[in-house]
């Protein structure tokens, strides 16, 4: 099986970096998926790594290190309407379905 | 160019009752999965419908039914509903090529309060 780890709830101001970890164990998968959901909304995909190393997209940079079974998302220039909850997610090998982390809330303050 | 549609919005029912819900794939999609996501937890994988065949399917009880049409639109049906199954309704679609799994488009969902 798998299951994906991240921290529930994360704090920050505007302007600032964050970082959003996720720890995972699973038999065997084809990368790391990022997704963001604001309340009420549909989740929107963010970035994904098939290899390790870092991916940049914008203010979004996303980390994958298979041998540590670990990812991390990191924002940066933080903005009022990064609020939002942010999943991991893995698609197992030989599966089509994504299997998504327990989520991080992401408040940003002034 | 319309992304993932789902209708309805909101929906309450009482146990036992029966529901439907329907999801319009984003163009250029053929393939749709649903999820199920309670509050507070990330979303849960259902099944995923390909070519009007169930490919494949989560831990979910026989109760969970699907369906996919000719024009790749598609269908969830809960029986039985159980207060349990209060969440949001998720459709996701992609195109059927394998590297696009990991960038599923979803639509808004469907609530469903079970009463």
């Amino acid at each position: 099986g798998q299951s994906l780890e991240q921290p529930s709830e994360v704090t920050a101001v505007e302007g600032a970096i964050v970082q959003i970890n996720c720890t995972y164990q699973t038999s065997g998968f084809y990368g790391l998926s990022w997704y963001q959901q604001h309340d009420g909304g549909a989740p929107t995909f963010l970035s994904y790594n098939a290899l390790d190393g870092l991916e940049e997209t914008g203010r979004f940079s996303s980390f994958l290190s298979r041998s540590d079974s670990y990812g991390y998302l990191l924002l940066q220039e933080l903005q009022m309407k990064d609020s939002a909850s942010y999943f991991c997610a893995v698609r197992p090998s030989g599966f089509q379905k994504l299997v998504f982390g327990t989520g991080t809330r992401l408040l940003v303050s002034p | 160019d319309a992304g993932v549609t789902q209708s309805p919005t909101h929906l309450i029912k009482t146990r036992g009752q029966q529901v439907t819900l329907r999801c319009s794939p984003k163009s250029g999609h053929d393939t749709v999965s649903w999820y199920q996501q309670a509050l507070g937890q990330g979303p849960q994988f259902i099944f995923q419908y390909y070519e009007e065949e169930e490919r494949q399917r989560g831990n979910f009880p026989d109760r969970f039914s699907g369906h996919q049409f000719p024009n790749y639109s598609s269908e969830l049906n809960v029986n039985a509903l159980l207060l349990g199954d209060s969440a949001l309704y998720l459709c996701a679609s992609s195109p059927a090529t394998s590297g696009s799994y990991n960038e599923q488009f979803f639509g808004p969902g469907t609530r469903l309060t079970v009463l």
